[in-house]
């Protein structure tokens, strides 16, 4: 079956760096895809990986290991407004997003 | 970058009514739209696949005859939730696909949230 898995909930401090792991199942695999949700709102994007590696996008990076079914999402210099779920979605060989339940990131001061 | 604008963002409708959420991609053409449902503290729900010019693809489990999905151009797609009852108070989102482009990535609308009273 089709599966993603993520942490429910991450807290971090402001100024810092907080990494959120997501480990992945798809049938086939066009991609990984981060998204950003601030409550009641919709999901924002944020990155999208389909070859190994880094990508670095200002204080957001991401990085994919299709070997091992597994990305991450790097924030750095956190600030208070980064405070939001992010959710880790792959595209399956049919270019449909499977997601995962989100991790609540929160930000203390 | 695209623009995917959904509206209304807030309704609030009676028992028994039907309501329609309309979502435009603005600088785009997008020959696939994707309707989604979200529950408090749940991940996003794909509801329904909705292709320009044919019928959607509805997932497992969501009634066609309840959620009425209309794509007749490459900008719009349109939800009707007909008959709403309380149980359909939910947040839509729709995302659009930019036609010719291989990435994949999806544009989100600012989402609907639908209140049955």
């Amino acid at each position: 079956g089709q599966n993603i898995d993520q942490p429910t909930e991450m807290t971090a401090t402001e100024g810092a760096i907080v990494q959120i792991n997501c480990t992945y199942q798809t049938s086939g695999f066009n991609g990984l895809f981060w998204y950003q949700q601030h409550a009641g709102e919709a999901p924002t994007f944020l990155s999208y990986n389909v070859l190994d590696g880094l990508e670095e996008k200002g204080r957001f990076s991401s990085f994919l290991s299709r070997s091992k079914g597994y990305s991450y999402l790097l924030l750095k210099e956190l600030q208070m407004k980064d405070s939001a779920s992010y959710l880790c979605a792959g595209m399956d060989s049919n270019y449909q997003l499977i997601w995962g339940a989100g991790t609540k990131l929160i930000i203390k001061p | 970058g695209a623009v995917v604008s959904q509206h209304p963002s807030r309704v609030i409708c009676k028992s028994g009514t039907s309501v329609k959420i309309e979502c435009r991609s603005l600088d785009f053409q997008a020959t696939t739209m994707f309707w989604y449902r979200q529950f408090p503290k749940q991940s996003l729900m794909l509801m329904a696949t909705s292709n320009e010019g044919s019928k959607a693809t509805y997932e497992q489990g969501v009634e066609k005859d309840k959620f009425l999905i209309n794509h007749a151009s490459l900008t719009l797609s349109t939800l009707t939730v007909t008959s709403a009852h309380p149980e359909d108070s939910s947040f839509y989102i729709c995302s659009a696909r930019e036609a010719g482009v291989d990435t994949g990535e999806l544009f989100f609308g600012e989402g609907s949230r639908l209140t049955v009273l």
